[in-house]
């Protein structure tokens, strides 16, 4: 069955500095596609940057990169020259076909905290 | 910019009454969602909807039901809400049902059920 599993509950950093997030992910399908969400305080959900399995290349978009570490099932979100704006909860997230339907998967998020 | 809408941003209401939600989207999507995010923050798939057919969660109590009158809008109606249905209900989107597509999430109708 898929899961997703991000164990940092919330991290705390210092404005222009780098964090990385954690996600561990699990799945029986061979191709699979794995996204990070960030929720803002006022509760709207915006995509950040997408995986695709089947490529070795880690996925940059911004100064959001991806640490894509197959054989390890895990995919880092690592976030440089951080900012308060950036303060926020993080969800990895995960679709392959195992359930028939190709349904987005969610972990349970890291609240990021960027204080000046 | 917004683009999935819902209605209502806040319903409370009591134990045993039915609720409806409202989510319009105005991308052209194929595909939407329904997501509960309970007071943990957790994200747990409800319904999704594409072309006309309807894909249910299994975990998800039958008085919950989707209501979709083309691929734009995909209402939520709760019959009967118990105190565990309070949470944020969230509405997305995306172009299809393929694997690879990002969604686009509403802002959200919390749901408290006194």
């Amino acid at each position: 069955a898929q899961k997703v599993t991000q164990t940092q509950t919330s991290i705390s950093v210092v404005e222009k500095t780098t964090v990385t997030m954690d996600c561990v992910y699990e799945t029986r399908d061979s191709s699979y596609f794995l996204f990070w969400y960030k929720q803002t305080a006022s509760g709207e959900i915006v995509f950040l940057i997408r995986q695709d399995s089947y490529k070795k290349e880690n996925a940059t978009v911004g100064h959001y990169s991806l640490n894509f570490q197959k054989p390890k099932s895990s995919i880092g979100l690592i976030i440089t020259a951080t900012q308060i704006e950036d303060s926020a909860v993080y969800f990895c997230a995960m679709r392959d076909a195992s359930s028939g339907s190709w349904q987005l998967i969610f972990g349970s998020g890291t609240q990021l905290t960027v204080m000046p | 910019e917004t683009a999935v809408f819902q209605t209502p941003n806040y319903h409370v209401t009591q134990v045993g009454n039915e609720v409806s939600f409202n989510c319009k989207q105005t991308l052209g999507h194929d595909t939407m969602y329904w997501y509960k995010q309970d007071s943990k923050k957790l994200l747990k798939i409800m319904f999704s909807y594409n072309n006309k057919q309807l894909i249910v969660n299994e975990t998800v109590p039958r008085r919950f039901s989707p209501q979709s009158s083309d691929k734009a809008h995909l209402n939520l109606r709760i019959k009967s809400v118990e105190p565990e249905d309070s949470a944020v209900y969230l509405c997305a989107s995306s172009l299809t049902a393929i694997s690879n597509e990002r969604l686009f999430f509403g802002h959200g109708t919390k749901l408290s059920v006194l």
